[in-house]
């Protein structure tokens, strides 16, 4: 079964700081790559995907992730965070073919302080 | 962007009770819907996957006699947890995919469920 794991659990960073949130999973086929970002009280919602193509995405609000494949890797970053950016991000993986199901990273909170 | 509602948005209910929780796609007809557990500061764990008009395919570890779903609709699927117990507490988020449109999944806003 695939699995993906999000080393940090929580972050918290100040004001224009960069980011980057590592996202690494285990399944050796083709797949597909999610941030998800949950703002406090309100739901899910895609910050960005890769399905392929050019392995630098970017996404709403100022995000990016970079697909390396030899590493198993999708790490989120953002080069100055805002407050406004505190969440949870989650990261997600699709098996290609497997049938839109995804299997979620465990989370990390960030929190930035002004 | 795509809008998905639940409803209610929590509710409380009495051990041994059942509670049906609603899941709807507001401007779009979703082909697949997806039901979610989110337990505290975790992630979300996917409990079964609803196709329009078949049964739900549930995950391992998942009761599907306790956790009914049923996909009337292109935009419509219901979670209806029976003879619920307090291990049962929980937020449930339920997702609808577009259809023609693999792989992205557009989430609702979630029920928390409390059972006393």
């Amino acid at each position: 079964a695939q699995s993906v794991s999000q080393h940090n659990h929580h972050v918290i960073l100040s004001e224009a700081a960069s980011l980057e949130l590592g996202c690494n999973y285990s399944y050796g086929g083709t797949v597909n790559l999610f941030w998800y970002v949950q703002y406090p009280g309100q739901h899910l919602q895609l910050l960005l995907k890769y399905f392929s193509g050019d392995p630098l995405v970017k996404g709403i609000k100022g995000f990016e992730a970079e697909f390396i494949k030899s590493k198993f890797s999708f790490n989120l970053r953002k080069p100055s965070v805002q407050w406004s950016d505190t969440a949870e991000y989650f990261c997600a993986v699709n098996r290609a073919g497997g049938g839109n199901k995804l299997t979620f990273g465990t989370g990390t909170q960030l929190k930035v302080e002004l | 962007g795509a809008v998905v509602s639940q409803h209610p948005s929590w509710v409380i209910c009495k051990s041994g009770t059942s509670v049906k929780i609603e899941c709807r796609s507001l401007d779009f007809q979703a082909t697949t819907m997806f039901w979610y557990r989110q337990f505290p500061k975790q992630s979300l764990m996917l409990m079964a996957t609803s196709n329009e008009g078949s049964k739900a395919t549930y995950e391992q570890g998942v009761e599907k006699d306790k956790f009914l779903i049923n996909h009337a609709s292109l935009t419509l699927s219901t979670l209806t947890v029976t003879s619920a117990h307090p291990e049962d507490s929980s937020f449930y988020i339920c997702s609808a995919s577009l259809a023609g449109e693999s792989y992205e999944q557009y989430f609702g806003p979630g029920t928390r469920l409390t059972v006393t």
